[in-house]
């Protein structure tokens, strides 16, 4: 089992730019999640899905856009790159029950300059 | 809202105990959990509380208090390795509110 897959590991995009990051995983969680962590934060949560075609807004979601269209990925887009969006990004996984032990994915380095 | 407070250092020695505390304010509260994360690395779970008490998993043990909103991860014979940041969480309807966390320095 690869657990929670991210793609890419690195990134540097011009502001303006748009990229999507993958997040993929392969332990038929119900729940996926999207969070960024910046210096010296815990985790925000940017979007999350409760399941296949379902999304909700987290606590820090502009700029961001996601999709999940199948039970094992939810995609993270960014529209036009902000230097304000320079974080590390993880995806994580859970199941319905045990929303408190989520599996992170190993993360998303992006840099907007 | 929610929120969360936890020490942003600690600093200890091999072998010995070291405890980080965590108090939160939050609205529909389900219960807290523990992470670690090493540098560059990615959090994972150590421990969950959603009653009161002591909940031990080896070396680690988690305690809560629902009435003081506040709870706390206990390290015991302190290795090297638990060198890392440490993130308590509040579970909150289908989700998780991570603290700013807690960086554990352990020194030989």
């Amino acid at each position: 089992n690869a657990g929670v897959t991210q793609t890419p590991k690195f990134r540097v995009l011009k502001t303006g730019q748009s990229m999507t990051l993958l997040c993929a995983q392969d332990m038929n969680h119900e729940y996926m999640y999207w969070y960024r962590q910046d210096p010296g934060m815990g985790l925000r949560l940017i979007h999350y899905s409760v399941g296949e075609g379902t999304t909700a807004k987290g606590e820090v979601p502009d700029g961001y856009n996601v999709s999940r269209l199948k039970k094992q990925n939810f995609l993270l887009g960014l529209e036009s790159a902000a230097p304000s969006q320079t974080s590390v990004y993880f995806c994580a996984s859970s199941y319905p029950a045990s929303t408190y032990e989520q599996y992170f994915g190993p993360g998303t380095r992006l840099t907007v300059t | 809202g929610q929120s969360l407070e936890q020490p942003s250092e600690v600093t200890a020695v091999e072998g010995a105990i070291v405890q980080i505390n965590c108090t939160y304010q939050t609205s529909g509260f389900y219960g807290l959990s523990w992470y670690q994360q090493h540098d560059g690395g990615a959090p994972t779970f150590l421990s969950y509380n959603a009653l009161d008490g002591l909940e031990e998993t080896g070396r680690f043990s988690s305690f809560l208090s629902r009435s003081d909103s506040y709870g706390y991860l206990l390290l015991q014979e302190l290795q090297m390795k638990d060198s890392a940041s440490y993130f308590c969480a509040v579970i909150s309807f289908q989700k998780l509110v991570f603290g700013t966390g807690t960086r554990l320095l352990v020194s030989p």
